[in-house]
């Protein structure tokens, strides 16, 4: 076990609503990455948070958004939900500001209908 | 652009011998390379990392070789066990680690 903690495992939404997405790194973990990850394809960066700020970010759009908290919890918060979000969605930690190691959670199963 | 590209078919082996899975990138001079295993409908995990100025990398009965001429990295898995079932991940970072790209990773059956 990684001590990375997802909730909820599974959602089911529709298409236009909005959905938040939680996570718990280990303590001590100052950065957290989440990842999308289609079916049969590797995690897609969607962008990174260090002491609460975001410092990286890959090629979503604005309606993916997130918040870290000092607790060493964050979210991933989508707006106006699409199909092709359906998706599981992951969230990694590491101690430092860099990523050479990450330990991920065992994600978020997310259905768009 | 940037592209990772890894053993789109599954590798079916007998349990006992070596797999050998491929990863090759363009586009890109990474810092560091890492593989990791995924379970279904688990988060990947964390094996091994191997730095740009490395040749080579072990730990247990797992081998990592990294090439930055060619390009390309081979993950092996030595007395292969049907626990070893599982899909591989090959992911690059640069330098500033802000950003890791994923390949789309590799399906290993071993026959017990």
């Amino acid at each position: 076990e990684t001590g990375v903690t997802q909730s909820p495992t599974h959602l089911i939404k529709t298409r236009g609503q909005q959905v938040t997405l939680r996570c718990s790194s280990q303590s001590g973990h100052n950065t957290v990455s989440w990842y999308q990850q289609a079916l049969g394809q590797g995690p897609q960066f969607i962008f990174q948070y260090y002491r609460e700020e975001e410092n990286g970010r890959g090629n979503f759009p604005p309606r993916f958004s997130g918040l870290q908290f000092p607790n060493y919890s964050s979210e991933l918060n989508v707006n106006a939900l699409e199909l092709d979000d359906s998706a599981l969605y992951l969230c990694a930690s590491n101690p430092g500001g860099r990523t050479d190691t990450q330990y991920f959670g065992p994600g978020t199963r997310l259905t768009v209908l | 652009s940037q592209k990772i590209e890894q053993n789109s078919e599954a590798l079916n082996i007998q349990e006992g011998k070596t797999a050998t899975l491929t990863c090759n990138y363009t586009n890109y001079s990474p810092a560091y390379l890492q593989w990791y295993r995924q379970d279904p409908g688990r988060g990947p995990v964390f094996l091994l990392l191997i730095r740009e100025n490395e040749k080579e990398k072990r730990k247990e009965r797992l081998k990592v070789t990294f090439d930055t001429t060619l390009k390309q990295s081979l993950f092996h898995i030595t007395a292969s066990q049907p626990a070893d079932s599982a899909t591989y991940l090959c992911a690059l970072q640069n330098t500033g680690g802000f950003k890791t790209i994923f390949g789309a990773g590799t399906r290993l059956f071993v026959k017990a």
